[in-house]
C-alpha cells in the first residue's frame, strides 16, 4: 500500500499569512494527488486534483504543486473561512490512500 | 447540481449487517465511479470501496469478504451492504462521486451517515 504522510498535522496561523502543508508518498505516484478541505461536522470538500488542477469553483488562493513523491498544498492569503483540517489522497493504485491530516488554527 | 444522500445507518451489532445507500442527482449516474469512504469519531478519512460505472468493485483490505459495494443505475442509487460488523466500522460514512469516469479521486461528497456498531 502506498502510505501518505502529511506534515505538519497541525500549525498556528494568522489571518493573511501564507500557509504550505506538505504530503509526501511512500513511492512514486506521478501526479495522481489530491487534496481535499474539511470543516467539523461537514463532508470533506474537493479543493484540487492531478496535483495542480483546482476544482470548479475553488478560488486561486489555493494552489497546489509537486509530482512523484512529494507534494505541497499552499493556501496565499489565510482566511477565517480557511481554517479546517486538509487531507491529500493518492490515486495511483489501489488501495486509495490519504494523508493524517494537517489542522490549520486560528493563532 | 450534484446531490449524493445517504441513509441507512444507524445503531448495528457486533457480528450483524447494515446496508447503506446513497441516492445520486444532478449527473449522469452510470457514467462515474461512486465510492465509500468513511471517517472514524475524530480520526481521519479512510477510503472503503469503489464501484466503477460498469460494475467492477474495488475494496479496502479491511472490510474485504465483508462489505459488498453495488450500483442500480436505472435508479440512481448506490450501496454498500455491511457483514460481520466490527466495532473498528463505527464511523461516518461519506457516499463520494469519481471526479470522471475513469478517475480515482472525488469531487462530490455526501453529507454522511454514521453508522455505530455497540452491543
Amino acid at each position: 500500500d502506498i502510505q501518505m504522510t502529511q506534515s505538519p498535522s497541525s500549525l498556528s496561523a494568522s489571518v493573511g499569512d501564507r500557509v504550505t502543508i506538505t504530503c509526501r508518498a511512500s513511492q512514486g505516484i506521478g501526479n495522481y494527488l489530491a487534496w481535499f478541505q474539511q470543516k467539523p461536522g461537514k463532508p470533506p470538500k474537493s479543493l484540487i486534483y492531478e496535483a495542480s488542477s483546482l476544482q470548479s469553483g475553488v478560488p486561486s488562493k489555493f494552489s497546489g504543486s509537486g509530482y512523484g513523491t512529494d507534494f505541497s498544498l499552499t493556501i496565499s492569503s489565510l482566511q477565517p473561512e480557511d481554517f479546517a483540517t486538509y487531507y491529500c489522497q493518492q490515486y495511483h493504485s489501489f488501495p486509495l490512500t490519504f494523508g493524517g491530516g494537517a489542522k490549520v488554527e486560528i493563532k | 447540481e450534484v446531490q449524493l444522500l445517504e441513509s441507512g445507518g444507524g445503531l448495528g451489532q457486533p457480528g450483524g449487517s447494515l446496508r447503506l445507500s446513497c441516492a445520486a442527482s444532478g449527473f449522469t449516474f452510470s457514467n462515474y465511479a461512486m465510492n465509500w469512504v468513511r471517517q472514524a469519531p475524530g480520526k481521519g478519512l479512510e477510503w472503503v470501496s469503489l464501484i466503477s460505472g460498469s460494475g467492477n468493485t474495488y475494496y479496502a483490505d479491511s472490510v474485504e469478504g465483508r462489505f459488498t459495494i453495488s450500483r442500480d443505475n436505472s435508479k440512481n442509487m448506490l450501496f454498500l451492504q455491511m457483514n460481520s460488523l466490527r466495532a473498528e466500522d463505527t464511523a461516518v460514512y461519506y457516499c463520494a462521486k469519481g471526479y470522471t469516469s475513469s478517475s480515482l479521486t472525488f469531487d462530490y461528497w455526501g453529507q454522511g451517515a454514521l453508522v455505530t456498531v455497540s452491543s
